[in-house]
């Protein structure tokens, strides 16, 4: 059972440059969600999606930027990469209340 | 502003004890509570979940309270076992029609279970 998968799990960036966070589901859910997880701190909304080409601002949205243009995807795009991205991002996807989450992409900014 | 909070980092509890973690929220529009589990390297997974239409939930091992004049919810574990030695995070949602299902989360609570 696959889930919610998150590519990669780890990656290291030097400032200012840009990446994409990968987070495919195969439940057929039409929520999904990009948090953060800074040590310490409880799970942060930085961008949620309600369906296929609809997205919207969360918590914490500056600094990065979404698509959702099928079901299954929703990448979480990091334009000019800061040290204060550094952080734990998790994708995450729900059919209702009960959201199933990746295991985690561990990122830091140098 | 906080809208949901845990206020003990960390809990520490011998094996076959109660494990019993807090919850407190502000926003009177949650309706639907949940907590989840996490282990290091790994995402969070769902554990138990409580309607506001309800007090108390069991699933097992597991019970959560839910106080909505107090606003506060409890995670009860009985008996406890290493292996539910965690990061518990408490959650809180509402259906907001656009916005869908929004979690917000508590900073979570560390629990080790002594053997």
């Amino acid at each position: 059972n696959a889930g919610v998968t998150q590519t990669p799990k780890f990656r290291i960036l030097k400032i200012g440059q840009s990446m994409t966070l990968q987070c495919t589901q195969d439940m057929n859910h039409n929520y999904m969600y990009w948090y953060r997880q800074d040590p310490g701190m409880g799970l942060k909304l930085i961008y949620y999606s309600v369906g296929a080409g609809i997205t919207d601002k969360g918590e914490v949205p500056n600094g990065y930027n979404v698509s959702r243009s099928t079901t299954e995807d929703f990448p979480l795009r990091l334009e000019l990469a800061a040290p204060s991205q550094t952080s734990v991002y998790f994708c995450a996807s729900s059919g209702g209340f009960e959201a199933f989450f990746g295991q985690g992409t561990r990122l830091t900014v140098v | 502003d906080q809208q949901v909070k845990q206020n003990s980092p960390s809990l520490s509890v011998q094996e076959g004890r109660i494990s019993i973690l807090n919850c407190d929220y502000t926003n009177s529009m949650f309706d639907y509570f949940l907590w989840y589990k996490k282990y290091p390297a790994e995402g969070p997974t769902f554990l138990i979940s409580i309607s506001s239409i309800k007090d108390k939930n069991e699933d097992g091992r597991f019970t959560v309270f839910l106080n909505k004049s107090a606003k506060h919810l409890s995670l009860h574990i009985v008996p406890s076992q290493p292996g539910d030695s965690a990061v518990y995070f408490c959650a809180a949602t509402f259906y907001s029609g656009a916005g869908s299902y929004q979690l917000t989360f508590g900073k979570g609570t560390k629990l080790s279970v002594i053997p």
